[in-house]
């Protein structure tokens, strides 16, 4: 049973527009968030994080809205840039030490 | 100069053998990771080890054996190989253990099992 879950596969964006990526999660005892970047043939690498205090963090282009009561989090990308293209992973720590991760979504920005 | 670095990237064998994938970091990180990504693209997690020590088992079948020679290196020797290993393995490490700390993934090491 998939706790934390993307449900778009992939998403594709003008170049200049607003990329928008959605994640749901089943566990209420998540208190922390991350998103991960992965681009071909590498490992995932860390994007920005939010703690469930808040309910938004912004890093330059890249904001994560968090909505505890909808157990739903985003990441929004302003503006996208092809170099933006990637596949996007969200994830939630668990106890004794493991993330869960949902199963990405591809997001290509066109030039 | 590679923080998380896995040999080898690519690794295509047969049915039944037994094959061996190496991890290493030079963050200085106490804690280690092996993630499986299937064909269905998602990440989840194996084993983790802490300054050497077993954390997290996570139900894997006992053909998969991680070793953790010392804190900076944790390899995975899978025996008697089946198809349905056929995957991606990540290897990962973190300066402590998640959720202080985000992990820090190697390149991926690509398996494939005919």
């Amino acid at each position: 049973d998939q706790q934390v879950k993307q449900n778009s596969p992939s998403l594709s964006v003008q170049e200049g527009r607003i990329s928008i990526l959605n994640c749901d999660y089943t566990n209420s005892m998540f208190d922390y968030f991350l998103w991960y970047k992965k681009y071909p043939a590498e490992g995932p690498t860390f994007l920005i994080s939010i703690s469930s205090i808040k309910d938004k963090n912004e890093d330059g282009r890249f904001t994560v809205f968090l909505n505890k009561s909808a157990k739903h989090l985003s990441l929004h990308i302003v503006p996208s840039q092809p170099g933006d293209s990637a596949v996007y992973f969200c994830a939630a720590p668990e106890p004794p030490g493991k993330l869960i991760f949902g199963q990405g979504t591809t997001l290509q920005v066109k030039p | 100069d590679t923080a998380v670095s896995q040999t080898p990237k690519y690794l295509v064998t047969q049915m039944g053998n037994d094959k061996s994938i190496k991890c290493e970091q030079n963050l200085g990180h106490d804690t280690m990771y092996w993630y499986k990504q299937d064909s269905k693209k998602f990440l989840k997690i194996m084993f983790s080890y802490n300054n050497k020590e077993l954390i997290i088992n996570e139900t894997v079948p006992n053909r998969f054996s991680p070793k953790s020679p010392d804190k900076a290196h944790l390899n995975l020797h899978i025996n008697s190989l089946e198809l349905g290993d056929s995957a991606v393995y990540f290897c990962a490490s973190s300066q402590g253990t998640v959720p202080s700390g985000e992990l820090f993934f190697g390149e991926g090491s690509r398996l494939t099992v005919l």
